[in-house]
């Protein structure tokens, strides 16, 4: 079985500060963990992904993550806050192979808020 | 190409009347997914298609809904008669495979609002 929790439902920063979002997991298999992004009235966007390759994984627009096998974690980071970065993100966790669309589990999200 | 596509992006109506939505997804992508949006209930998986057959339509919430893919670049989900408790964002989304490591792209969502 497959589970993801969103430690945090709402994290406010200030910009320029670092951003940490926080993401835990759990699964039966070598799972694949994404970070979607979603701004207001918009889809959501891929940040970034891990796959079983580097446990850092760069993504877009400065957000990098960390994939944590023993702490089952995978937390969303920043070094620099930009306005431009508030939105809801999304921690997802998808089965390592391919395969039953129905496996990938969305979490709850978490809203960031910057502060001018 | 244009990312993934659905319309209406908004839709109002009348509890009992019949609604539907549509969505084009990108093409060359094999796979096509709904999903809802509540404040309630996050984000769900309502159904997907896998070469415009559904695959897997557990997460449908009952028989009003119903979706098709007639083609492998349109699909419509419909709703019939509509409550006041389907008021939600509706996303398409459409990816190259299922599960694993592949991305879904995800239209901008349709903000159904039913009174």
């Amino acid at each position: 079985a497959q589970s993801v929790t969103q430690l945090d439902s709402h994290v406010s920063v200030s910009e320029g500060t670092p951003v940490l979002l926080r993401c835990n997991y759990s699964s039966s298999y070598s799972p694949s963990l994404f970070w979607y992004v979603q701004h207001p009235n918009k889809g959501l966007q891929l940040l970034l992904k891990y796959t079983s390759a580097a446990t850092l994984v760069k993504g877009i627009n400065g957000f990098e993550a960390e994939f944590k096998k023993s702490e089952t974690s995978f937390h969303l980071t920043k070094p620099s806050a930009h306005m431009s970065d508030a939105a809801e993100y999304f921690c997802v966790v998808s089965p390592g192979s391919y395969s039953s669309a129905s496996k990938i589990i969305f979490g709850s999200g978490t809203r960031l808020s910057i502060r001018p | 190409d244009a990312g993934v596509i659905q319309s209406p992006r908004h839709e109002v109506t009348e509890m009992g009347q019949e609604v539907t939505l549509r969505c084009k997804p990108i093409s060359g992508h094999d796979y096509l997914f709904w999903y809802r949006q509540t404040m309630m209930r996050g984000l769900e998986l309502l159904i997907y298609f896998n070469n415009n057959v559904p695959i897997d339509d557990s997460g449908m919430p009952e028989d009003r809904f119903s979706a098709k893919m007639p083609n492998a670049s349109f699909s419509t989900l419909k709703i019939q008669p509509s409550e006041p408790r389907d008021s939600a964002v509706y996303f398409c989304a459409s990816s190259f495979i299922a599960g694993g490591p592949s991305e879904q792209f995800f239209g901008p969502g349709t903000r159904l609002t039913v009174l």
